[in-house]
């Protein structure tokens, strides 16, 4: 597609619920981002993924957090247990390697 | 460890007026710069970057950013804000991982309000 894609758009979840986040990167985009931004913050890293293979994922705040990239094209960012800490806005990005990365419009989570 | 500082969290300018977005950053070695906008609902769109080079650097709509490196800043100026312009800015710096790709480390943004 010409853009990152982000669904669903908002999702209202209750606490103790799981919840998966889906990401369709730009087309031949090697590295694939997910990032978290709470209310009022700037976005933090979460994980990253080259291709298929998950490099670093020392920004996911727990082991309720795991996200996936099986065949190094769509992702999903699974959270297990929702709590309401875990409200934010869920971004994900893509880049061709070495370079800066492209911005899906993100995925609103409220836990209630 | 990296960090990024943006001290204002709003500001508000009238349209026409000029506009300078503070940013100070943290890093060891010369860093890779980048200030991104954030409208309402939108995702994150690249408005420059800075990685070597000219420390002046041009960018769209109008903006451009000057990397000090003596006071560790790269601030963010227009010089004719529009309405349109109204949004949240974010400063970042990159953290290299050894695959030569890199992650944002973000400020908490300033938040822009232009009046008309």
């Amino acid at each position: 597609g010409a853009g990152v894609s982000q669904s669903p758009r908002y999702k209202v979840a209750k606490r103790g619920q799981d919840v998966a986040l889906r990401c369709d990167p730009i087309s031949g985009h090697v590295s694939l981002f997910w990032y978290q931004q709470a209310l009022g913050q700037g976005p933090e890293f979460l994980t990253y993924f080259q291709n298929e293979a998950q490099l670093d994922k020392s920004g996911l705040p727990s082991d309720r957090f795991f996200a996936e990239r099986p065949e190094g094209s769509v992702s999903t960012l699974k959270i297990q247990r929702t709590q309401q800490e875990d409200s934010a806005v869920y971004l994900c990005a893509s880049s061709i390697e070495n370079t800066e990365a492209f911005f899906g419009q993100g995925t609103r989570l409220t836990v209630v | 460890a990296q960090s990024v500082t943006q001290p204002d969290i709003h500001i508000t300018v009238s349209e026409g007026a000029s506009l300078e977005l503070r940013c100070n950053y943290s890093y060891g070695a010369t860093p890779y710069l980048f200030w991104y906008v954030q409208s309402p609902g939108q995702g994150l769109q690249l408005l420059l970057k800075y990685f070597s080079g000219d420390t002046l650097v041009q960018g769209i709509k109008g903006f451009e950013a000057e990397f000090k490196r003596s006071q560790s800043s790269f601030n963010l100026r227009k010089p004719s804000v529009h309405w349109s312009d109204a949004a949240e800015y974010f400063c970042a710096v990159a953290h290299l991982f050894t695959s030569g790709t890199y992650k944002y480390i973000f400020g908490t943004g300033t938040r822009l309000k232009v009046l008309a």
